[in-house]
């Protein structure tokens, strides 16, 4: 069974310094992942996924299949990136479902 | 192109009773997946549907159930009620195919059982 973790429910961080947000996840297969983000008062939206190898609002994410690892990072948080962000795992065999992990909400102190 | 639009938003229900929520996917658009999330268990995966054949199903008792029209709209049912499906509901949809298939979220329906 897959399952992802993100080990911090809270993540309070001051505007411009750096934000890892972290997400585990344990498959035996290829998996694939998706970071979500969900801003205050809109619904849940893709924020970025592996295969893609982008950087969208500065962030990144890079998959370390060594250590079962999708963090996501942002060398200088904005105010505006406070939002809750879930790490989600796919099964890289078509259309499986999203496994999600619980989330991490992030807060950038001005 | 609109996005993912779920009626109603808000539901209260008792104990025992049924609900049914409906799901209307982005045009084009032929999967749409269900998902019950919660404070405590967080995103869980109901069951996906694609070209009105449920395709997917994830580890809820069979209370829950749901079905796909040939428009691709989709209805999830819960019978018999119980407190703790008090949740919000969420639907997505995507392409369904195999290379694309990026999931869009629609608002939710918040569920609350008395």
């Amino acid at each position: 069974a897959q399952r992802v973790t993100q080990p911090e429910k809270l993540l309070s961080v001051f505007k411009g310094a750096p934000v890892e947000l972290k997400c585990n996840y344990s498959y035996s297969g290829s998996p694939e992942l998706f970071w979500y983000v969900q801003y205050s008062r809109q619904r849940l939206q893709l924020l970025l996924r592996h295969i893609s190898r982008e950087s969208i609002k500065g962030f990144t994410a890079d998959l370390n299949k060594g250590e079962t690892s999708f963090h996501l990072k942002k060398p200088f948080a904005q105010e505006e990136d406070s939002a809750m962000y879930y790490c989600a795992l796919r099964r890289q065999a078509g259309n499986t479902p999203l496994v999600f992990g619980k989330g991490t909400r992030l807060s950038v102190i001005a | 192109k609109a996005g993912v639009t779920q009626t109603p938003r808000y539901l209260i229900k008792t104990r025992g009773q049924q609900v049914t929520l409906s799901c209307s996917p982005i045009s084009g658009h032929r999967s749409v997946s269900w998902y019950q999330q919660t404070p405590g268990q967080g995103l869980q995966f109901l069951f996906e549907y694609f070209s009105e054949t449920q395709r997917n199903k994830g580890n809820f008792p069979g209370r829950f159930s749901g079905r796909q029209f040939s428009n691709s709209r989709s209805e999830m049912n819960v019978s018999t009620l119980e407190l703790g499906d008090s949740a919000l509901y969420l639907c997505a949809s995507s392409l369904g195919g195999l290379v694309e298939h990026t999931q869009y979220f629609g608002p939710g329906t918040r569920l609350t059982v008395l």
